[in-house]
């Protein structure tokens, strides 16, 4: 079962952009995580926002969390080439049991 | 350096063919994880492993066969049963993230298996 959506599936832009995507869940979670994989290799974990967080900031990345609205934002700013990859988020829903459901993703694109 | 060893990276299998995937973990996590990845889409859980000797279905087990030994080993069998099995496999295992003690997946690289 996809517990998280991201929104938009693909997103393109220049280099030293912004880029937003969203993902939607459907129930109650402990905490949501945003991961990034590159073509053909394996997810890196980039930040989790617990349910009783609204927002946190990495580095270049700022995360966004409305348990009313059941969703999430991932913010990278002043976008890199190196930024290109596809972007899952992940949720660990309560009662779970430590199974995080993952979206399909957001593939990025930047363009130099 | 800990991590993830999955092998092999990719593996070509005929129809009919049982095919074992190897995970191997240095990291020293309980649990352990195999995801199933199909073009444009998100993972799927086919198996996970709690505790040695322990292990459950995930969203899609059927035509998957597991086993858990050894804490750090958790090898994929994808079966004949399996109908449509060309797909890329991820092992991963859980940490504890150091800013919040939630807990994390790490991943190994992935094995991509081709059915001819």
């Amino acid at each position: 079962s996809q517990q998280g959506e991201e929104d938009p599936q693909a997103l393109s832009i220049q280099e030293g952009e912004n880029a937003t995507m969203n993902c939607s869940y459907k129930t109650s979670i402990n905490n949501l995580q945003w991961y990034r994989q590159n073509s053909g290799r394996g997810l890196v974990h980039l930040i989790l926002i617990r349910s009783n967080e609204r927002e946190k900031h990495s580095g270049r990345l700022r995360v966004t969390l409305d348990t009313s609205k059941k969703s999430s934002s991932l913010l990278i700013t002043a976008s890199r080439a190196a930024d290109t990859a596809s972007y899952f988020c992940a949720t660990d829903a309560k009662g779970s049991n430590y199974k995080l459901t993952f979206g399909k993703g957001t593939l990025l694109t930047v363009n130099p | 350096d800990g991590g993830i060893t999955q092998s092999p990276k990719y593996l070509f299998r005929k129809e009919g063919q049982n095919v074992t995937l190897s995970c191997e973990q240095n990291l020293n996590h309980d649990a352990m994880y195999w995801y199933r990845q199909d073009p444009g889409q998100g993972l799927r859980l086919i198996y996970y492993s709690q505790i040695v000797n322990d292990f459950q279905k995930g969203d899609i087990a059927e035509g998957y066969s597991v086993s858990r030994e050894k804490k750090e080993s958790f090898p994929l069998t994808v079966t004949s049963a399996q109908k449509n099995p060309t797909a890329f496999y991820l092992c991963a295992s859980i940490r504890g993230d150091g800013s919040s003690g939630a807990n994390v997946l790490t991943f190994g690289a992935g094995s991509r298996l081709t059915v001819l």
